[in-house]
């Protein structure tokens, strides 16, 4: 199947960095979503971005399908961005997700 | 409903119980998919359904795992003679499946089962 990575695995940053997020996945895919993770456990659909840019506020994320990549981008984190960043792609035609292990982000005030 | 709603939030079962976890599905979403989620690991997909189909269920680890939508709204997973490994968060994710924003997937706050 479909393999996800992502990196970093974790990072640390101080409230207002900027931070650049990595996915590489090893095929094609029709669907590529980023979630943000909090730390209740609830997964909060940030992008549908299977190729393309797009931005929602201080949030952006592109994705190159031709190289195999996506990234989102965080400026000027707030501590609440704190959680897991996770991609998830899809090639199956169902809509079936494959996640990647996601990057845990921790911005300390 | 506004989102995806799952029940029970929590449940503790002994080895061996049977549990049931429902999933409340946004309104009008035609697929309905169910994630186990290990701890410190991402999402691993267990089954899909279009409506009441059961298109894929590749995923469910093993025949002791099973799921239903029998109405193509409310799906319920049904775990038997539990194991410790069975231990996760079950998430219920659904989608509209139509137009653009159709592929967009929509998560639960998860079903958290711990087995003792």
């Amino acid at each position: 199947g479909i393999q996800v990575e992502q990196s970093p695995p974790d990072l640390i940053l101080q409230e207002g960095a900027n931070s650049t997020l990595r996915c590489n996945f090893s095929d094609s895919v029709n669907n590529l979503q980023w979630f943000h993770q909090n730390p209740w456990g609830q997964l909060i659909n940030l992008f549908y971005i299977p190729s393309g840019t797009k931005q929602n506020g201080r949030l952006s994320a592109t994705t190159v399908a031709t190289e195999r990549y996506s990234l989102l981008y965080i400026s000027s984190s707030q501590t609440t961005d704190s959680g897991v960043y996770f991609c998830a792609v899809e090639n199956s035609g169902y809509s079936t997700l494959t996640f990647g292990k996601g990057t845990m982000l921790l911005v300390s005030p | 409903g506004a989102g995806v709603s799952q029940s029970p939030r929590y449940k503790v079962a002994k080895r061996g119980q049977d549990v049931a976890l429902r999933c409340d599905p946004i309104s009008g979403h035609v697929s309905l998919f169910w994630y186990q989620q290990a701890l410190g690991q991402g999402p691993e997909f267990l089954t899909y359904f279009q409506n009441e189909a059961q298109l894929d269920k590749s995923g469910l680890p093993s025949d002791r795992f099973f799921a239903e939508r029998p109405e193509g709204s409310v799906s319920t997973l049904k775990i038997q003679r539990t194991q410790q490994e069975d231990s996760a968060v079950y998430l219920c994710a659904s989608s509209l499946a139509l137009g653009p924003d159709g592929n967009t997937i929509y998560f639960g706050e998860g079903s958290w089962l711990t087995v003792v």
